[in-house]
């Protein structure tokens, strides 16, 4: 069966520090690849995509994110974190076919310490 | 204005009162799709549509219905409701014509079960 992992449910780091978020995703074939940012009281903003192609993506506010086939993963990384990233992030697989339903990971909280 | 728009934003109800989220969109996409989101579990699918007259439950259907009343309108119903359904919930659009299943979240209705 499908299924997205987010291993870490919180993170903590400092402004001005690096981030990863991890995602793994188990799928029959190349998925359809997303990550959103929910902020406190938000909805869900898509940060970046990736459905073909050049496996390293740029998205929004300085995040990019790695295809990497071979681990199945698809992680999320900025060089340099802002107390405004602070955050739920949410890693999701999409169906390439068919019905084209999302799958959700169980997200990871992060908190920036100033 | 808002693409997806979500009303009532908060709703505090009793305990097998029958509640309506509605959900409107201006993005013209024809997919519509109703989740809830409680903490831990990311986000779930309750119910689809791909377009007026095709309904499809998601994976956690049980005691929700939905009515596509129009190509942009698609409402959630709690017949009666009860505590375990308190959570957030999130409509979402998708384009069939994209191809790639991008999904628009609106921002979300807090529904709390007394």
């Amino acid at each position: 069966a499908q299924s997205v992992t987010q291993p870490d449910i919180h993170i903590t780091v400092s402004e001005g520090a690096s981030l990863e978020l991890r995602c793994n995703y188990s799928y029959g074939a190349t998925p359809y690849l997303f990550w959103y940012v929910q902020s406190p009281g938000q909805g869900l903003q898509l940060l970046l995509k990736y459905f073909s192609g050049d496996t390293l993506v740029q998205g929004i506010k300085g995040f990019e994110a790695e295809f990497k086939r071979s681990q199945s993963s698809f992680n999320l990384r900025k060089p340099s974190v802002h107390w405004s990233d602070a955050a739920e992030y949410f890693c999701a697989v999409g169906h390439t076919s068919g019905t084209y339903k999302y799958i959700f990971g169980t997200g990871t909280r992060l908190k920036v310490l100033a | 204005d808002a693409d997806v728009t979500q009303t009532p934003r908060n709703r505090i109800t009793k305990t097998g009162k029958r509640i309506m989220l509605e959900c409107s969109q201006t993005k013209g996409h024809d997919r519509m799709y109703w989740y809830r989101q409680d903490p831990g579990l990311g986000l779930r699918l309750i119910y689809y549509s791909f377009d007026v007259k095709d309904i499809n439950k998601g994976e956690i259907s049980d005691g929700y219905s939905v009515s596509r009343q129009a190509q942009a309108k698609f409402s959630l119903s709690l017949e009666s409701a009860i505590p375990n359904q308190t959570a957030l919930y999130f409509c979402a659009t998708s384009d069939t014509r994209q191809g790639y299943n991008e999904q628009f979240f609106g921002p979300g209705t807090r529904l709390t079960v007394l």
